[in-house]
């Protein structure tokens, strides 16, 4: 069964807007990685969050974690048609397996 | 670096064929993993190997998948008999790191689109 849920599954906005995901997890994580995905394509890292952490930047990408809720967010910032993607997390727990979410699918019109 | 290799890219195959997945990993790295995609099941990981040796196959389906590395460049998935419930994409990703630790980031292939009709 996969560990992370992630809501919305899917998401349309128009080119400059903001875009948010989150996910949401079960058990104990130890680290909290987001991954991209292009139609056709396999997954490419973007961030990774470690469980100690509550928030990272990586350009226009803002990922925050709350353990206390099992939950992390993607933030998106000045959202360009390039960005048109599946967005996964993944999680791993003591082990060296990552466990994927359902992924949210992101649409940017230009 | 090329990055991870996958062949073929397509496969159409007839039920009760045997099927053989193909992917080549990133030089250096030390773990390989195979996943299958499908909508209805999302992204499952089937089986890794760590320095060639499988680790963990408790996702792979049925006895009519196995997978092998014999070689730090190498591995390949096998289905046999192929069923039309196999139709999915196959994905090889890799990355270096220490054992039990899985804070690197993977690195997929561009995966192989299976259709058994």
């Amino acid at each position: 069964s996969q560990q992370g849920e992630e809501d919305p599954q899917a998401l349309s906005i128009q080119e400059g807007e903001n875009a948010t995901m989150n996910c949401s997890y079960k058990t104990s994580i130890n680290n909290l990685q987001w991954y991209r995905q292009n139609s056709g394509r396999g997954l490419v890292h973007l961030i990774l969050i470690r469980s100690n952490e509550r928030e990272k930047h990586s350009g226009r990408l803002r990922v925050t974690l709350d353990t206390s809720k099992k939950s992390s967010s993607l933030l998106i910032t000045a959202s360009r048609a390039a960005d048109t993607a599946s967005y996964f997390c993944a999680t791993d727990f003591n082990t060296d397996k990552l466990i994927f979410g359902t992924g949210t699918r992101l649409q940017v019109f230009p | 670096d090329a990055g991870v290799i996958q062949s073929p890219r397509h496969e159409v195959t007839e039920m009760g064929q045997e099927v053989t997945l193909r992917c080549k990993p990133i030089s250096g790295h030390d773990y390989l993993f195979w996943y299958r995609q499908t909508m209805m099941r999302g992204l499952e990981l089937l089986i890794y190997f760590n320095n060639n040796v499988p680790i963990d196959d408790s996702g792979m389906p049925e006895d009519r998948f196995s997978a092998k590395m014999p070689n730090a460049s190498f591995s390949t998935l096998k289905i046999q008999p192929s069923e039309p419930r196999d139709s999915a994409v196959y994905f090889c990703a890799s990355r270096t790191g220490l054992a039990g630790v899985s804070y690197n980031e993977q690195f997929f292939g561009p995966g192989t689109r299976l259709t058994v009709l």
